[in-house]
């Protein structure tokens, strides 16, 4: 069964610092993993996707790695602003097509 | 293109009592899921269905939840009876589900916070 860990649960940092959010998982034979975005209340918002054969993808300030044999990812979303203020949330898509969520981060940008 | 509708968006309901939630997917899509989130968990797969063939319900409460997915494309999830416990947000996805591609991507909606009194 695929375990997705999250570390920190919660974090604050002053805006214009960078920020950095681990995801761990368990089963290497993946497809591949997402990161999300959930405002208090809402949905889950799509941020970036990481096919199993990449290194990272990129998507304006935001850039996301990939080591699948040691089955890590980090999201680094650069010069944050107040705005950047949510829970962050990463998903792997296992190789049987299930789809297992870590427990999150939350984030404060403090103005 | 539309994304995922879920309704309601809020529900509040007595213990005992049943619920019922609808999700209809992105057009085309052929994986749909339904999760339960706590507050301040992470989302928990209920079930997940490939066309209207469930692929995985292991970890629904079959003796009080239940989930059909019509012609293969809208999905209900029901309650009956509910407990104080299901008070969460009630999320449903979509994905083209083809398997073997890397690039498949899951899409939710904003899901339904269901409140049990």
């Amino acid at each position: 069964k695929q375990e997705v860990t999250q570390i920190p649960a919660a974090l604050s940092v002053p805006e214009g610092e960078n920020l950095v959010l681990n995801c761990s998982f368990t089963d290497s034979a993946i497809y591949n993993l997402q990161w999300f975005r959930q405002d208090p209340g809402k949905g889950l918002t799509s941020l970036l996707l990481i096919q199993s054969s990449q290194r990272e993808q990129t998507s304006g300030r935001l850039n996301a790695s990939l080591d699948k044999s040691s089955g890590r990812s980090t999201l680094y979303i650069a010069a944050s602003q107040p705005g950047d203020s949510a829970t962050y949330l990463c998903a792997v898509l296992s190789n049987d097509y299930k789809l297992s969520f870590g427990a999150g981060t939350t984030v404060t940008v403090r103005a | 293109e539309a994304g995922v509708a879920q309704s309601p968006r809020y529900k509040i309901i007595e213990k005992r009592q049943s619920v019922a939630f609808w999700c209809n997917p992105i057009s085309g899509h052929a994986t749909l899921y339904w999760y339960q989130q706590i507050l301040g968990q992470g989302p928990k797969l209920l079930i997940q269905f490939q066309n209207n063939g469930v692929v995985d319900d292991s970890q629904l409460p079959k003796d009080r939840f239940s989930a059909e997915r019509l012609k293969g494309v809208d999905s209900t999830l029901k309650i009956q009876p509910a407990k104080l416990e299901d008070s969460a947000v009630y999320l449903c996805a979509s994905s083209l589900g083809d398997r073997g591609r890397e690039d498949t991507e899951a899409f939710f909606g904003q899901g339904t916070r269901l409140t049990v009194v």
